[in-house]
């Protein structure tokens, strides 16, 4: 079965410190990889996304992610975390073809607090 | 460049009622798809529209429908709504048909409540 597992529903960071967002997947072959931020009342923002090649690659706002095909993960990270940045973070995967049907699956989300 | 719109931003409606949602798309995109988030979870994909025909569709009964319009605007219909109907549904467009992974953009959603 498909489906995107995000095993922290809740993290606390300081300011300034780094993070580092979980998220594994189970799919049929190797999908198309995503990260969107959904701000409270907001609709979803795509931080970054990858489709092939480098497995490390660089988002909006700072953000990163590496692809690890032998864990089947998809981790976001960033190095020094702002006030702003604090919000629900979503791992999302879709199929790898360029079809009409480009559905995307969603994990549960990591709701994102932000200390001063 | 005009990004994804929806309306209503909240709606209440009582269980057994129908309610009509409804998403504008970014300008320049041809597919439609629509998404359900209930409290604490993430968004579940309900169906895809593209070229005016429902392409594509998640584990939703059929009381949920939609439609694609020839401006590429789309409806989402629910009948016979349920409590568990409550949820924020989002809309997201894309431009299919360049070979290439099309990537959806998210209007700010709709929050239906059924009571």
């Amino acid at each position: 079965a498909q489906s995107v597992t995000q095993p922290d529903i809740h993290i606390t960071v300081s300011e300034g410190a780094s993070l580092e967002l979980r998220c594994n997947y189970s799919y049929g072959a190797t999908p198309y990889l995503f990260w969107y931020v959904q701000s409270p009342g907001q609709g979803l923002q795509l931080l970054l996304k990858y489709f092939s090649g480098d497995t490390l690659v660089q988002g909006i706002k700072g953000f990163e992610a590496e692809f690890k095909r032998s864990q089947s993960s998809f981790n976001l990270r960033k190095p020094s975390v702002h006030w702003s940045d604090a919000a629900e973070y979503f791992c999302a995967v879709g199929p790898n073809y360029g079809g009409a049907t480009n559905k995307l699956i969603f994990g549960t989300g990591t709701l994102l607090a932000v200390q001063p | 460049e005009t990004g994804v719109t929806q309306s209503p931003t909240h709606l209440i409606k009582t269980r057994g009622q129908q309610v009509t949602l409804r998403c504008s798309s970014q300008s320049g995109h041809n597919t439609v798809s629509w998404y359900q988030q209930a409290l604490g979870q993430g968004p579940q994909f309900i169906f895809q529209y593209y070229r005016e025909e429902e392409n594509g569709r998640g584990n939703f009964p059929p009381r949920f429908s939609g439609l694609q319009f020839p401006n590429y605007s789309s409806e989402l219909n629910v009948n016979a709504l349920e409590l568990d109907d409550s949820a924020l549904y989002l809309c997201a467009s894309s431009l299919v048909g360049t070979g290439q992974y099309n990537e959806q953009f998210f209007g700010p959603g709709t929050r239906l409540t059924v009571l």
